[in-house]
């Protein structure tokens, strides 16, 4: 079983539309990373948070210690926002006690003009 | 903005060949990642790197691969004896502390004939 989960795997939006991207994990964290993959393969991070919510411009983050989940919001979502967004965790302690980071699957979000 | 980079964009090479995949991360930075991401799968942790030694490495990271730090500004990822699943991108990553947000390089596609 993934450590990391996230869904949907695959998302389509209409330009403007609110998008929200869910991201689950088993096992207890010290942070949470958000990042953003490009159809060339770059990866860049949007967000690293160990509580509450985080807010970048358009882009919103959340998460919930208590429940293990954390969520990516966009707000106004445009065609360049296409891409494959990334939930990765830093286990707390033990293995995860050096900052690497465990991946999910990623989301892969296609906004349509 | 200081950035990661990596070099070769691209290899090709025989199986059973060595190669030799070079970082420079960014130059205040004291911790070091290696991660590779086989086509169509997740990203997956190799390796990490801090003052001047393995702090943590995955079961993937083998006998076969190695990485140094050898001049203060480079870090090298080596695979001995390539096989056709080390066909990858394998990415460089680096931060200041464990807990702080990584930088990714762009990324370095290898390909195992």
């Amino acid at each position: 079983k993934n450590e990391v989960e996230q869904s949907p795997q695959n998302l389509t939006a209409q330009e403007g539309e609110f998008i929200t991207i869910n991201c689950s994990y088993s096992v207890g964290i010290s942070a949470l990373h958000w990042l953003q993959q490009h159809p060339g393969g770059g990866i860049v991070s949007l967000f690293m948070l160990s509580s509450g919510k985080k807010k970048h411009g358009r882009l919103i983050a959340t998460i919930n210690i208590q429940e293990k989940h954390s969520s990516l919001h966009i707000t106004a979502s445009h065609p360049r926002d296409s891409a494959v967004y990334i939930c990765a965790v830093i286990r707390a302690g033990g293995g995860g006690s050096q900052g690497n980071l465990i991946f999910g699957k990623g989301t892969k979000l296609s906004v349509k003009p | 903005e200081p950035e990661v980079t990596q070099t070769p964009s691209h290899q090709v090479t025989q199986m059973g060949q060595e190669v030799i995949l070079r970082c420079v991360p960014i130059s205040n930075h004291l911790y070091f990642y290696w991660y590779r991401q086989i086509l169509g799968q997740k990203v997956e942790f190799l390796v990490s790197f801090y003052n001047n030694e393995i702090s943590e490495k995955s079961e993937i990271f083998d006998d076969q691969f190695s990485v140094e730090r050898p001049d203060g500004s480079n870090f090298t990822l080596k695979i001995r004896s390539t096989k056709l699943e080390d066909s990858a991108m394998y990415f460089c990553a680096s931060s200041t502390n464990m807990k702080e947000t990584q930088y990714f390089g762009p990324g370095t596609r290898l390909l195992v004939l």
